[in-house]
């Protein structure tokens, strides 16, 4: 049984481009969660998907976007990249009626220059 | 505003002797508190899960404990050996009508020296 899986796991990206990132969460978790984590910083939160749907959104701009398909996989999107957004970009998953198990992914490494 | 403050921010060790991390919150309605362990630049992987009720937990050389009461908790690593390099992050859980949301401290850094 696979766990969360992210691709890509680098990136590079130049200013002012946009980003696809992808998730796979752990098999029987329905719940997507997106987390921005900054080189020496804690995770922030981004947003959470369920049933294909936004549910909770951190403090972050609209350039961050993401989805959710019918298989549960996750994408988060960024527009229009700042030097900023560079961070490990982490997905978590979990069941939506055992909030307590969150499994993380290994996170995908931006890169903004 | 929910927030989670850990300390120190960075800690060294030597080999085989024991430590003990910090975590104050302030975050309403708690549901639950988390500590993880975040190689550098890998997911952070839970060591222990506790609820309102629990006050302590232990997972191997790893002991949580949690006071309700103060908003405070530790992790307590035994007998510290060099895998246990790493940052250790405390999750404190709000539980809102969309479920629970997480509010990350900004880990402890610790360095375990031979």
């Amino acid at each position: 049984d696979a766990g969360v899986t992210q691709s890509p796991t680098h990136l590079i990206k130049t200013r002012g481009q946009q980003v696809t990132l992808r998730c796979s969460p752990k098999s029987g978790h329905d719940t997507v969660s997106w987390y921005q984590q900054a080189l020496g910083q804690g995770p922030q939160f981004i947003f959470q998907y369920y049933e294909e749907e936004e549910r909770q959104r951190g403090n972050f701009p609209d350039r961050f976007s993401g989805h959710q398909f019918p298989n549960y996989s996750s994408e988060l999107n960024v527009n229009a990249l700042l030097l900023g957004d560079s961070a490990l970009y982490l997905c978590a998953s979990s069941p939506r009626d055992r909030g307590l198990e969150q499994y993380f992914g290994p996170g995908t490494r931006l890169t903004v220059t | 505003k929910n927030q989670v403050e850990q300390s120190p921010q960075s800690l060294i060790i030597l080999e085989g002797k024991n430590c003990t991390l910090q975590c104050n919150y302030t975050v309403s309605p708690f549901s639950n508190l988390r500590w993880y362990k975040q190689d550098t630049g890998r997911g952070p992987v839970s060591l222990t899960i506790m609820t309102f009720s629990e006050n302590t937990k232990s997972n191997g050389r790893y002991t949580a404990t949690l006071d309700a009461d103060t908003k405070q908790s530790s992790l307590h690593i035994t007998a510290s050996q060099l895998s246990d390099s790493a940052s250790y992050i405390c999750v404190v859980s709000a539980l809102n009508n969309a479920g629970n949301m997480l509010t990350f401290g900004g880990g402890t850094r610790l360095m375990v020296k031979p």
